[in-house]
C-alpha cells in the first residue's frame, strides 16, 4: 500500500486576510530562491523568485521576503482568495548547479470562505 | 499556453517490472529535469538532461534509473526493476536555457503517479 508521508504544517486564514508563509534553507551558496505553488493533483506552479543579493521582491500579490542571516525566506499573499489554496513550497538552487532545485518541505494554505 | 505534458497519468506496475514515464517538454526549451514527489513528502530531484547527456543526477537516481530524449519531442524516463519505495508522483520540467548565469523559471508537467505493488 501507500507509504503515509510526513503530516504538512497547514495555516488557515480568512478569506481577505493576508498570509504568510515561512521556509528555512540550508545552504548558503544558493543564489536563487523560488517559492511555488501546488494545487491538488498537479505539478508545482511557479510564483516568485528572489535572487540571494536581494531582500525582497513583489509580484502580484504576493511578496517575497529572505532573510540571510538566518537562513529564512517568507511568502506573503495580500488578500488570500479561496483560489489560493494549496501547498506552498520554498526552493533553493544553489550557485553552482545547472537549476537543479532543492525543494522544502511544503505549507498547506487553507483559505477559508 | 504551451506546457508539459506527461502520460501516463497513473502507471500500476508490479515489483521488479520495468516500467517507462513520458514527457513532451515546451517546444523550445533546452533543459529537461525529473523529480519525484513520494506521496505527502517534498519534491526531490532526480536527474537534469541537456544537449542529450546527464548534466546533474542526485543520489536518488542510482544504476536502476536511465533517461533518454529518443526523438525531438519526447523525454523518458526508465525504471528497470521497479522497488515498492519507487512508488510516487514523477514529475518532468524544462526550462529555455540554464547555465548557472541566472535563474529560468523551471515548467512542471502534471506528473505521473507510479504504484508499485
Amino acid at each position: 500500500g501507500e507509504s503515509v508521508g510526513l503530516h504538512l504544517p497547514t495555516l488557515s486564514v480568512q478569506e481577505g486576510d493576508n498570509s504568510i508563509i515561512n521556509c528555512a534553507y540550508s545552504n548558503s551558496a544558493s543564489d536563487y530562491f523560488i517559492w511555488y505553488k501546488q494545487e491538488s493533483g498537479k505539478g508545482p506552479q511557479f510564483i516568485i523568485d528572489i535572487r540571494s543579493n536581494m531582500d525582497k521582491r513583489q509580484g502580484q500579490r504576493v511578496t517575497v521576503l529572505l532573510n540571510k542571516t538566518v537562513k529564512h525566506l517568507s511568502l506573503q499573499i495580500a488578500a488570500t482568495q479561496p483560489g489560493d489554496s494549496a501547498v506552498y513550497f520554498c526552493a533553493e538552487k544553489a550557485g553552482n548547479a545547472g537549476n537543479m532545485l532543492t525543494f522544502g518541505g511544503g505549507t498547506r494554505l487553507m483559505v477559508k470562505p | 499556453e504551451p506546457e508539459v505534458t506527461q502520460t501516463p497519468s497513473h502507471q500500476v506496475t508490479q515489483m521488479g517490472q520495468e516500467v517507462i514515464l513520458r514527457c513532451v517538454p515546451i517546444s523550445n526549451h533546452l533543459y529537461f529535469y525529473w523529480y519525484r514527489q513520494i506521496l505527502g513528502q517534498k519534491v526531490e530531484f532526480l536527474v537534469s538532461f541537456y544537449n542529450n547527456e546527464i548534466s546533474e543526477k542526485s543520489e536518488i537516481f542510482d544504476d536502476q534509473f536511465s533517461v533518454e530524449r529518443p526523438d525531438g519531442s519526447n523525454f523518458t524516463l526508465k525504471i528497470r526493476s521497479t522497488k515498492l519505495e519507487d512508488s510516487a508522483m514523477y514529475f518532468c520540467a524544462s526550462i529555455v536555457a540554464g547555465g548557472t548565469g541566472g535563474f529560468r523559471e523551471q515548467y512542471f508537467g502534471p506528473g505521473t503517479r507510479l504504484t508499485v505493488t
